[in-house]
């Protein structure tokens, strides 16, 4: 399996929205609704932020959404905080899980 | 409350095995909707998953490392336990374990993780 492709780097001031695109093909994001995001800050384990493309797990902040078209899922983070800088992985079902690349969330 | 924590070798040899335990609490290795996964992470770069395995002992692998993976678990110990054989430097990584449910294949909670260096 192929790794999901994402953008190596996003930013955005405090305050604004920013969205993180996760692309794959009809094998895994485009042919399930199975796209999860986690959030890893440096040194630490990663964090499940989205589930299921769009689902929120307790205690993660409304500020993220999650949201899926064809083959190509989208995080995206409002209201950018200090501490929303981390790096973001995608992941999707594709038979077995195969992740992303990671995303690099600076805020400047 | 639910927690994993990996355990196993920091430094391991060229052409050696690789063994490392994730002991799990607040959660039953033989509750049908979860299971167990690890997935590593090489300094600097991106997460890769490695193999789960769920309550009625069904297992997958990555295909790229199928042949070099075995992934086992006991129960009344809460433990799973990963074997990788023949390591090289490029299996330098931060191994983590981590919940994974059965039909979202969600990863929640992580380990903290363990940092395994291949080297002579």
């Amino acid at each position: 399996q192929s790794a999901l492709t994402q953008p190596p780097s996003a930013s955005g001031s405090p305050g604004q929205s920013v969205t993180i695109s996760c692309t794959g093909t009809s094998s895994d994001v485009g042919g399930y609704n199975y796209v999860s995001w986690y959030q890893q800050h440096p040194g630490k384990a990663p964090k499940l932020m989205i589930y299921e493309v769009s689902k929120r797990p307790s205690g993660v902040p409304d500020r993220f959404s999650g949201s899926k078209s064809g083959n190509t899922a989208s995080l995206t983070v409002s209201g950018l905080q200090a501490e929303d800088e981390a790096d973001y992985y995608c992941s999707s079902y594709a038979g077995s899980v195969v992740f992303g690349g990671g995303t690099k969330l600076t805020v400047l | 409350q639910v927690t994993l924590k990996e355990s196993g070798p920091v430094l391991v040899k060229p052409t050696e095995t690789l063994t490392l335990t994730c002991t799990v609490s607040g959660f039953s290795l033989s509750n049908a909707r979860m299971g167990v996964s690890w997935i590593r992470q090489p300094p600097g770069k991106a997460l890769e998953w490695l193999a789960h395995i769920f309550s009625n002992d069904e297992k997958s692998y990555s295909t790229s490392l199928k042949s070099r993976l075995t992934i086992s678990k006991d129960t009344s110990k809460s433990q799973v336990v990963l074997t990788m054989t023949n390591m090289d430097p490029v299996d330098t990584a931060t191994y983590y374990c981590a919940r994974i449910f059965y039909v979202e294949l969600r990863f929640d909670p992580w380990g903290q993780g363990t940092l395994v260096t291949v080297s002579s």
